[in-house]
């Protein structure tokens, strides 16, 4: 089984400073995880993904984030918050080949990241 | 990104009809569509998985005779809301899996926002 536990479901930042979104997960095999991002009507966008190579992961718009095998981790970052940042962010895990259940993923609950002025 | 189109994109109804929802990749054939379901201020939970050719699998807890999957094509999945009901009031996402082997990336459709009165 898998799951996903982001640890915060509202996070709010000035506009300039450095964003982290934290992350969970639990997997009986070796996960693929991904960060989704969802502005209000609008569907889903992939950030990035760690598939289990490099295990510090850059992505768009300035995103990164990096896989702890030893914490079960995968924060996402951001050095610099852009009001255009704020939405809906949630992190993924995906089992890949090997185990049961490839190709499903499953979402944490959301984390809502609000930037002001 | 592969693009994956949704239709309606919203739909209202009366409770007790049923309503069709369209999942279409365009980009590249998928035997494999995965149906989530979002209701407001919570995450995506996958309900089904949509296998081209043959029936469709649905996740604990999901009732495939209340929620019939059609996956007619290669390029097309459907999902029908049999008899619904207002708690079946949600957002409806589907996703269609990379075609590369082992990327493991999904790509997501824009919703359709099912409102049942």
């Amino acid at each position: 089984a898998q799951s996903v536990t982001q640890l915060d479901s509202h996070v709010s930042v000035s506009e300039g400073t450095p964003v982290l979104l934290r992350c969970n997960y639990s997997s009986s095999y070796s996960p693929s995880l991904f960060w989704y991002v969802q502005h209000p009507n609008k569907g889903l966008q992939l950030l990035l993904k760690y598939t289990s190579a490099a295990t510090l992961v850059k992505g768009i718009n300035g995103f990164e984030a990096e896989f702890k095998k030893s914490e079960t981790s995968f924060h996402l970052t951001k050095p610099s918050a852009h009001m255009s940042d704020a939405a809906e962010y949630f992190c993924v895990v995906s089992v890949g080949a090997g185990g049961t259940s490839y190709g499903k993923l499953t979402f944490g609950q959301g984390t809502i990241l609000t930037v002001h002025p | 990104g592969a693009v994956v189109s949704q239709h309606p994109s919203w739909v209202i109804c009366k409770s007790g009809t049923s309503v069709k929802i369209e999942c279409r990749s365009l980009d590249f054939q998928a035997t494999t569509m995965f149906w989530y379901r979002q209701f407001p201020k919570q995450s995506l939970m996958l309900m089904a998985t949509s296998n081209e050719g043959s029936k469709a699998t649905y996740e604990q807890g999901v009732e495939k005779d209340k929620f019939l999957i059609n996956h007619a094509s290669l390029t097309l999945s459907t999902l029908t809301v049999t008899s619904a009901h207002p708690e079946d009031s949600s957002f409806y996402i589907c996703s269609v899996p990379g075609a590369l082997v082992g990327t493991d990336t999904q790509y997501f459709g824009p919703g359709t926002r099912l409102t049942v009165l």
